[in-house]
């Protein structure tokens, strides 16, 4: 079981660009969530999947984020364009499974967004 | 919308010492979830309750539910220095499909 696979583990740019995060969740697992983590808002929903469709992107903070999963086994999370405040930690976790009660959600490595 | 408190929001221990943690729901939960987050690393999943009531052990960890559904809590019993970490809670609202929100996390710090 690879895990959950997200990419870059580390993400520089300045403000205005384009940034791109990709994740590939767990073989077989339906439900895939974004979260974002920064020291003052914790661990933010911004969106999520079952079976490749959004069901609910009501914590994604701005027309400036985007996200897509064309398939079962990738999604990504575009933000353009990017500003300061954007920086911070973005998890992918993915769960098999939509009704409560929830399965676990398993977490990747997260990718550090630095925006200068 | 639905809001899920964790306090406090840091706590610093002996080794040996308990700790606990408490979480708190704006609205009633059909279940809640426990991660465990050691610094520089990703959320790790510990445990799941889902009855009214639920008391659940691993170890030196005691995860409680509480009655109304709206509460919970971890105990650690005699910490250790490898229990450092952010211990989170997590909910999902009754009728609220797949949307699990997480507390803002306590953490905590075990000296030797």
């Amino acid at each position: 079981d690879a895990g959950v696979i997200q990419s870059p583990r580390h993400e520089v740019t300045e403000m205005g660009q384009e940034v791109t995060l990709r994740c590939k969740p767990i073989s077989g697992h339906n439900s895939l969530f974004w979260y974002r983590q920064t020291m003052m808002r914790g661990l933010e929903l911004l969106i999520y999947f079952n079976n490749n469709v959004p069901i609910d992107d009501s914590g994604m903070p701005e027309d400036r984020f985007s996200a897509k999963m064309p398939n079962a086994s990738f999604s990504t999370l575009k933000i353009q364009p990017s500003e300061p405040r954007d920086s911070a930690v973005y998890f992918c976790a993915s769960s098999y499974g939509t009704l409560a009660p929830n399965s676990p959600l398993h977490f990747g490595n997260g990718t550090r967004l630095t925006v200068t | 919308g639905q809001q899920v408190m964790q306090i406090p929001q840091y706590q610093h221990v002996q080794e040996g010492e308990d700790f606990t943690t408490y979480c708190n729901s704006s609205t009633t939960l059909s279940n809640i979830q426990w991660y465990k987050q050691r610094p520089g690393g990703h959320p790790v999943f510990l445990i799941q309750l889902v009855k009214s009531g639920e008391v659940k052990k691993q170890k030196r960890l005691t995860f409680q539910f509480g009655e109304a559904k709206k509460n919970s809590s971890l105990h650690i019993t005699a910490t250790q220095t490898t229990d450092v970490g952010t211990y989170f809670c997590a909910g999902t609202s009754s009728g609220n499909t797949g949307k699990l929100i997480f507390g803002q996390g306590t953490t905590l710090q075990v000296k030797p």
